[in-house]
């Protein structure tokens, strides 16, 4: 298993502004992924972050929008930029475990609540 | 990647065994089927993962058909602290893609 913490857990941030999250996991990982959770909503997938290489973004997410760092195996952060309302959300980080043939696992953050007014 | 379909929404009352049934009609063969839950301001939480039959844990069972079409997730003697969104998901490789799920309401 992984544990995960995000900072901030919860921010409220003016629109036009910008919020970068932290992801910090306890052990080595590979590949650390972000989506966000709109109220009332299932996950959806922003991105992949590999160490060492660009992020993979889904569609509707583009790197200007969210630019990702991946600075090592451990650490992640996620750019929420040019903030306006429709971002508000709740923006969960998130690593996997398994290998292929044996199923996969994610663990996932606690999560980061904004609110952009 | 298969897509999943499950209720949107079960209620129950405590100390009842509630089944969650998902259907994936088009799983591959590489494919696991995997659940989480997840409680109101938290990240979904892992609960079981299964590829054929019977898996059971201390927190529920999983059964699976011969076909591998659909799945169900059972809950024994549900409690109220189990109220939650359960996420049935096919897992052949990371990302998981999440689908609407299950919004489970226990009852006292």
């Amino acid at each position: 298993s992984a544990v995960i913490s995000q900072k901030p857990s919860r921010d409220i941030c003016q629109r036009g502004t910008s919020l970068t999250i932290q992801c910090q996991v306890d052990s080595q990982v590979t590949m650390m992924f972000w989506y966000r959770q709109q109220p009332g909503q299932s996950l959806t997938l922003i991105a992949t972050a590999n160490q060492g290489s660009e992020a993979t973004y889904e569609s509707g997410f583009v790197i200007d929008k969210f630019p990702i760092s991946r600075p090592n195996l451990t650490f992640s952060t996620l750019t929420v930029s040019n903030m306006s309302p429709e971002d508000s959300s709740i923006y969960l980080c998130s690593v996997e475990s398994g290998a292929p043939g044996w199923g996969y696992e994610q663990y996932f953050g606690p999560g980061t609540r904004l609110t952009v007014t | 990647l298969a897509k999943t379909t499950q209720p949107i929404s079960m209620d129950s009352y405590e100390g009842q065994e509630v089944n969650i049934t998902c259907s994936h009609n088009n799983i591959a063969t590489n494919d696991y089927i995997t659940w989480y839950q997840q409680f109101p301001s938290q990240g979904p939480r892992f609960i079981i993962q299964g590829y054929k039959t019977k898996v059971t844990n201390e927190v529920a069972s999983l059964f699976i058909p011969a076909d591998r079409k659909s799945s169900t997730l059972s809950l024994p003697r549900v409690s109220l602290s189990d109220t939650a969104v359960y996420y049935c998901l096919v897992t052949g490789n990371t990302p998981l893609v999440f689908g609407k799920g299950t919004r489970l309401s226990v009852i006292a």
